[in-house]
């Protein structure tokens, strides 16, 4: 069965401070993942997507990771802000219209 | 450069009524895809088109759902009757093409009494 699976479920950080979000998938055939950010209210917004190929992907503070091999993605937020408190969705593409979203893990950056 | 436009961002009803929801998806764009979000399941694909034709309704939870798009520029998803199940955010989002990343409108949250 296709899944998508991350961890933690939520994290809460202080401000200033790094942090890594894992997502493992099983989905096959594999074509891209992607990371979204989900504000509280609002519609995901992408951030990165990496092909099979790719093994890393930076968005200013985002930095998307891949490993195909073991079927495993991070993000990592460098730096982190205020207003990096936000839901974020990893997504995997069978190679077609249809995605499998994970159930999110959701960042609470404190000042 | 508007983005994929939603209405009504809110939505309370009774039980039986007929819910329309509405999605203005980006110009130019030629996929569009309605989700539905729960906190326990997160993001489903409910149907997906593609040039306005729905090329994959399965996602749809039964007959009490439908989906259409009469042109580029517009898409509606009804619910009819209502029930407290359907209770959820409902996401449109379209693409340039369908594996390019999604861009999504800002939701409309229904709440079925």
């Amino acid at each position: 069965k296709n899944q998508v699976e991350q961890s933690p479920q939520s994290l809460i950080i202080l401000e200033g401070k790094n942090c890594t979000l894992q997502c493992n998938y099983t989905v096959s055939p594999f074509s891209n993942l992607r990371w979204y950010k989900q504000d509280t209210g609002r519609g995901p917004v992408s951030l990165t997507i990496m092909t099979f190929s790719e093994n890393t992907k930076s968005n200013g503070r985002y930095t998307a990771t891949l490993d195909a091999d073991t079927k495993q993605s991070s993000l990592h937020i460098t730096a982190s802000q205020l207003s990096d408190s936000a839901s974020y969705i990893c997504v995997v593409s069978e190679g077609t219209y249809k995605y499998i979203f994970g159930t999110g893990t959701r960042l609470k950056v404190l000042a | 450069d508007a983005g994929v436009i939603q209405s009504p961002r809110h939505e309370v009803t009774e039980m039986g009524q007929e819910v329309t929801l509405r999605c203005k998806p980006i110009s130019g764009h030629n996929s569009l895809f309605w989700y539905r979000q729960t906190m326990m399941r997160g993001l489903e694909l409910l149907i997906y088109f593609n040039n306005n034709v729905p090329i994959d309704d399965s996602g749809m939870p039964e007959d009490r759902f439908s989906a259409k798009m009469p042109n580029a520029s517009f898409s509606t998803l009804k619910i009819q009757p209502s029930e407290p199940r359907d209770s959820a955010v409902y996401f449109c989002a379209s693409s340039l093409v369908e594996v390019q990343p999604q861009h999504f409108g800002d939701g409309t949250r229904l709440s079925i009494l």
